[in-house]
């Protein structure tokens, strides 16, 4: 069964210093591999899918088959970039599977 | 442009009474419809989903179901209330492609007393 896991709850860092979000899958087929965002009293949305390749708000992340990860990256975080990020995995049928989430701090 | 409302934001019901959550979606044709529960601490869990009217798949066993009586309208019912119903649930809907992603409501808080 698939299965995403992000294995720090919380992660707080200093504005500034590089930031990484931890995500790991398990999953028997292709996976096609998303990070959600909430911001305070906001939406949980779209931050970037790996297909897409792209960089959204300075954050990157690059899919590993070998080690079945898919980590978010940002060089140098942002005190706006406090949040909670969720990883999801799309398995068939157009469902996600979501990780419990990581709350990240950005600290002046 | 396409929008998504889920009502009401907040809910306190009290245990064995009925439950319905509505979400409508607007500005797109036969998308892809879910809900989700979202739990302090363990991340977010697929409750139905939906790829058309009366399509309904359940991910869990549980005291809740869903139904699709329209194509844009996805509703989330229980006929009696537990308190472990207790919770933040979220409507969500994406376009019926493949990697398409998903568009979040503004969620419902549920207090089951």
């Amino acid at each position: 069964a698939q299965r995403v896991t992000q294995p720090e709850k919380l992660l707080s860092v200093f504005k500034g210093a590089p930031v990484e979000l931890k995500c790991n899958y398990s999953y028997s087929g292709s996976p096609e591999l998303f990070w959600y965002v909430q911001y305070s009293r906001q939406r949980l949305q779209l931050l970037l899918r790996h297909i897409s390749r792209e960089s959204i708000k300075g954050f990157t992340a690059d899919l590993n088959k070998g080690e079945t990860s898919f980590h978010l990256k940002k060089p140098f975080a942002q005190e706006e970039d406090s949040a909670m990020y969720y990883c999801a995995l799309e398995t068939s049928g157009s469902r996600l599977t979501f990780g419990e989430g990581t709350q990240l701090t950005v600290n002046p | 442009s396409q929008t998504i409302h889920q009502w009401p934001a907040t809910l306190v019901q009290p245990v064995g009474s009925p439950l319905s959550l509505e979400c409508t979606v607007e500005g797109t044709s036969n998308p892809n419809l879910y809900w989700y529960r979202q739990a302090a601490g363990r991340g977010l869990q697929l409750l139905f989903y939906s790829v058309g009217i009366g399509q309904i798949s359940s991910e869990v066993p549980q005291n809740l179901s869903a139904s699709r009586p329209q194509d844009r309208q996805f509703i989330l019912s229980s006929k009696k209330l537990l308190l472990s119903d207790s919770g933040f649930y979220l409507c969500a809907w994406a376009m019926s492609s493949y990697n398409s992603p998903l568009h979040f409501g503004n969620g419902t808080r549920l207090t089951v007393t």
